[in-house]
């Protein structure tokens, strides 16, 4: 069966510090990937997808990147983090193709002080 | 561009009792999913139920079925036999064929609470 894990699963960082969660997927192959955030109260606001290695599409241009250096992982980051930048992040994993549901990992609380 | 829209942000039921939670969607497309996600205290996303659009019989998981008004553009939920562990934030979305990014669309949300 698949499994899908993100860390750490809480994270509190100061304003201008770096950035980095990580998302990995187990008992698939070729996953499409996605990054969401959900600031408190409020619906899910796609950040990043990936169809596959080292290909990345943005949604919402902002001071995050992702990046795939695996087939299975996914990485969050950011050089320098805003106080808006705190919420709920959450990684996803879908099949693609004919098949669009999505499988959300546990997520992370991240706070910006 | 589609969009999903669930007009309740808050419901109540009693335990045992029988809820409906709405949802539009708006879409030009033909082919498409339809899914109702639940977010629990925890907040992970649990997959409740999907429902394709070219099916006309709604989809049904045990106490979770659909009401899928597919000329109306409406996807409403109902669970039947409420029970605490199902308070949670629901969330409705909508994906479509086309492209391989599999990208949902989703409501903001309605929060449901079941009382004892």
């Amino acid at each position: 069966s698949q499994t899908i894990h993100q860390w750490p699963a809480t994270l509190v960082q100061p304003v201008g510090s770096p950035l980095s969660l990580e998302c990995t997927v187990e008992g698939t192959s070729n996953p499409n990937l996605y990054w969401y955030r959900q600031a408190a109260g409020r619906g899910l606001q796609l950040l990043f997808y990936s169809i596959g290695i080292d290909q990345i599409s943005s949604e919402v241009p902002q001071n995050l990147s992702a990046s795939r250096p695996q087939d299975r992982q996914f990485i969050l980051s950011s050089k320098k983090l805003l106080l808006s930048d705190s919420g709920f992040y959450l990684c996803a994993w879908g099949k693609g193709g004919r098949s669009y549901e999505q499988y959300f990992g546990p997520g992370t609380r991240l706070t910006v002080t | 561009a589609q969009t999903v829209t669930q007009s309740q942000p808050e419901m109540s039921v009693q335990e045992a009792e029988t809820v409906t939670l709405s949802c539009t969607y708006d879409t030009s497309e033909n082919n498409y999913y339809l899914f109702w996600y639940k977010q629990p205290p925890s907040r992970q996303m649990i997959l409740v139920i999907r429902q394709e659009a070219y099916k006309q019989q709604n989809a049904t998981e045990n106490r979770f079925s659909v009401n899928f008004q597919k000329a109306a553009k409406s996807f409403s939920l109902k669970i039947s036999d409420s029970q605490l562990g199902d308070t949670a934030m629901y969330f409705c979305a909508s994906g479509h064929y086309g492209g391989s990014q599999g990208n949902l669309i989703f409501g903001k949300g309605t929060k449901l609470s079941v009382k004892p």
